[in-house]
């Protein structure tokens, strides 16, 4: 198994530009998140989904789309980039078995870094 | 959803053992606790998740009281390659907003020889 699986590793986008981060897990998790770290700071959720067809905003939505259409792929939509999007993005994806009452564990994807100029 | 709290940063030596504590003072009913690590450049690892009283793995103990407002993650004999950030989330039940996995700001633990 690749685990969570991220491209592209390293993106310079100029102001405006929109591009696609895309995120894929072989692992036939259900829950898969999407979050952002600015240089020296924590994580920050960006957008998170329980399952195809389904998913919800999280801390710091604002400038971001997503769409979950396979259990496998979590694509992050960048519209307009802007300087604060500069950051490192990471996918991760958890199970979400019926029944199940603890979260789990995250498996994290090894990031996107993108800067914005 | 449960905000945590925990210190900014420790120090340590090797061969120490370490305890990080995290605050989590509105904890749900159906809140599980985890702790994660993290080194630079790379997406967090999981390290240990539990619900009341302690927990035990082959890397690491969590520790988690009856009232479960906090938690303490314990190193045991802790080396240079445990520095990192550490950090607790706090979360639970598939379904609705505990879907919310937020974590808090993390504990940089720095080992010295």
């Amino acid at each position: 198994n690749a685990g969570v699986t991220q491209t592209p590793k390293f993106r310079i986008l100029k102001i405006g530009q929109s591009m696609t981060l895309q995120c894929a897990q072989d692992m036939n998790h259900n829950y898969m998140y999407w979050y952002r770290q600015d240089p020296g700071m924590g994580l920050k959720l960006i957008y998170y989904s329980v399952g195809a067809g389904i998913t919800d905003k999280g801390e710091v939505p604002n400038g971001y789309n997503v769409s979950r259409s396979t259990t496998e792929d979590f694509p992050l939509r960048l519209e307009l980039a802007a300087p604060s999007q500069t950051s490192v993005y990471f996918c991760a994806s958890s199970y979400g078995l019926e029944g199940a009452i603890g979260p789990g564990e995250l498996f994290f994807g090894e990031g996107s870094r993108l800067t914005v100029l | 959803l449960a905000k945590t709290t925990q210190p900014i940063s420790m120090d340590s030596y090797e061969g120490q053992e370490v305890n990080i504590t995290c605050s989590h003072n509105n904890i749900a009913t159906n809140d599980y606790i985890t702790w994660y690590q993290q080194f630079p450049s790379q997406g967090p690892r999981f390290i240990i998740q539990g619900y009341k009283t302690k927990v035990t793995n082959e890397v690491a103990s969590l520790f988690i009281p009856a009232d479960r407002k906090s938690s303490t993650l314990s190193l045991p004999r802790v080396s240079l390659s445990d520095t990192a950030v550490y950090y607790c989330l706090v979360g639970g039940l598939w379904g609705g907003a505990t879907n919310k996995l937020i974590f808090g700001t993390g504990t940089l633990l720095a080992v010295q020889p």
